[in-house]
């Protein structure tokens, strides 16, 4: 069974620039999570997607963060414009219903 | 909304000794993981606690769920130098589709 895999693993953009990052859960996974890890700090969590809906967007930071998930399969997090502390490291998590989550490898954002 | 906060944010343990990591959530939770992040790495599973009061082992890790399902515990015995990461708590809310809340997490620096 393939995991999550998330694309690019890496992105280096400069300020003002936008990223668009994107998770691929595991198949048949109903909810997928946003989280980013930012400077080794604590994972926070960003947003919650049930099948294509957004069911829980409190973490997103502000509007320049937009998320979709098309057809309630891969999502995307896209970044316009992106800022220095929008760097870290961003997770993509997927579950079954009340199920163990797995998270793919990330996707290290630096912003200059 | 709920909360969910993890103690200590640091740990660091000679090889051989014991240490434990708290984790402790503002509301009832459906259910509580507990993932380990290796430097560099991604968050991977550990283990899924569901019951009250629950007690799993995993060789000389053991993951405890308290009555109230508010709270877990993780202890490691007999500290290996392998067991160095961050260790963190994701408690499950209890509506239907279960938002995962990570704790902080604890990162492990082990000594030989």
């Amino acid at each position: 069974e393939a995991g999550v895999t998330q694309f690019p693993s890496h992105s280096v953009i400069e300020k003002g620039q936008t990223v668009t990052l994107r998770c691929d859960p595991i198949s048949g996974h109903d909810n997928l999570y946003w989280y980013r890890r930012v400077m080794g700090k604590e994972i926070k969590f960003l947003l919650h997607f049930v099948k294509e809906s957004k069911q829980d967007e409190s973490g997103m930071p502000n509007n320049r963060f937009l998320a979709e998930r098309t057809g309630g399969t891969y999502s995307t997090l896209k970044v316009q414009p992106a800022e220095l502390e929008d760097s870290g490291v961003y997770f993509c998590a997927s579950s079954g219903q009340a199920t163990t989550a797995f998270f793919g490898q990330g996707t290290r954002l630096t912003v200059v | 909304g709920q909360q969910v906060m993890q103690i200590p944010q640091y740990q660091h343990v000679q090889e051989g000794e014991d240490f434990t990591t708290y984790c402790n959530s503002s509301t009832t939770l459906s259910n509580i993981q507990w993932y380990k992040q290796r430097p560099g790495g991604h968050p991977v599973f550990l283990i899924q606690l569901v019951k009250s009061g629950e007690v799993k082992k995993q060789k000389r890790l053991t993951f405890q769920f308290g009555e109230a399902k508010k709270n877990s515990s993780l202890h490691i015995t007999a500290t290996q130098t392998t067991d160095v990461g961050t260790y963190f708590c994701a408690g499950r809310s209890t509506d239907s589709w279960g938002k995962l809340q990570f704790g902080a997490g604890t990162q492990v620096v082990v000594t030989p």
